[in-house]
């Protein structure tokens, strides 16, 4: 079935410091991709998506595009704050594309 | 507000002991969804439901029930709670069912003893 892969956290930075996190996934075709955070005693939100092939999608300073050679869909923040810190979770497809398929997420933790 | 409403948020109960966890989407949505977050496992799928009367097994749908009455509501039933049932709970709702945007509720963690 479709997977996955999100690196392991936590991430820790400093605050203003670039962020990456990456995530790779397999999946049949090109569906629609997702980033979801949740913040801390809160479910998740919709942080950004892509719904095809090098589109790249946006918000609050969040990046993430949509790499069908690498089956990627990395997340990217020019400059973190601490109101950032929180669980990140790539959101591809499951198998069949039932539903979405979430990971184990990533945490980070933005210092001051 | 568009929203998706859990209740209770909190919840400890014992071993045996019947529970039901609502879920409310105000969002005119077909498709709803459970699923629990242990630490290290992310988040898996219970059960979901494509419309009213119409509900299917996810990942993990052992020690579970639900059922889709009304549009609105996906109650999640525990006939008989277990130790490790213990986990954070998410409802959540999409316009249609497949690989589309979610809107999920706050969560309930539930500690079972």
């Amino acid at each position: 079935g479709n997977s996955v892969t999100q690196m392991e956290g936590p991430v820790t930075l400093s605050e203003e410091a670039f962020l990456t996190i990456n995530c790779t996934y397999t999946a049949t075709g090109y569906p629609s991709l997702f980033w979801y955070v949740q913040y801390p005693g809160e479910g998740l939100q919709l942080l950004l998506k892509a719904t095809k092939a090098d589109d790249k999608g946006s918000n609050k300073g969040f990046e993430a595009t949509y790499r069908k050679e690498t089956t990627s869909f990395h997340l990217e923040k020019g400059s973190v704050q601490v109101s950032d810190s929180a669980v990140y979770f790539c959101a591809p497809p499951s198998a069949g594309r039932r539903a979405l398929t979430f990971g184990s997420g990533t945490r980070l933790q933005v210092q001051p | 507000e568009a929203q998706v409403t859990q209740n209770p948020r909190y919840l400890i109960t014992v071993t045996g002991k019947k529970l039901t966890v609502t879920c409310s989407q105000n969002m005119n949505h077909e498709y709803m969804s459970w699923y629990r977050q242990d630490p290290g496992l992310g988040l898996r799928q219970i059960y979901y439901s494509m419309n009213v009367e119409v509900t299917d097994k996810g990942d993990v749908p052992e020690g579970y029930k639900v059922s889709r009455k009304e549009k609105r509501n996906f109650p999640l039933i525990l006939e008989s709670p277990s130790p490790n049932q213990t986990s954070l709970y998410f409802c959540a709702s999409s316009p249609r069912q497949g690989a589309y945007e979610q809107y999920f509720g706050p969560g309930t963690r539930l500690t079972v003893t």
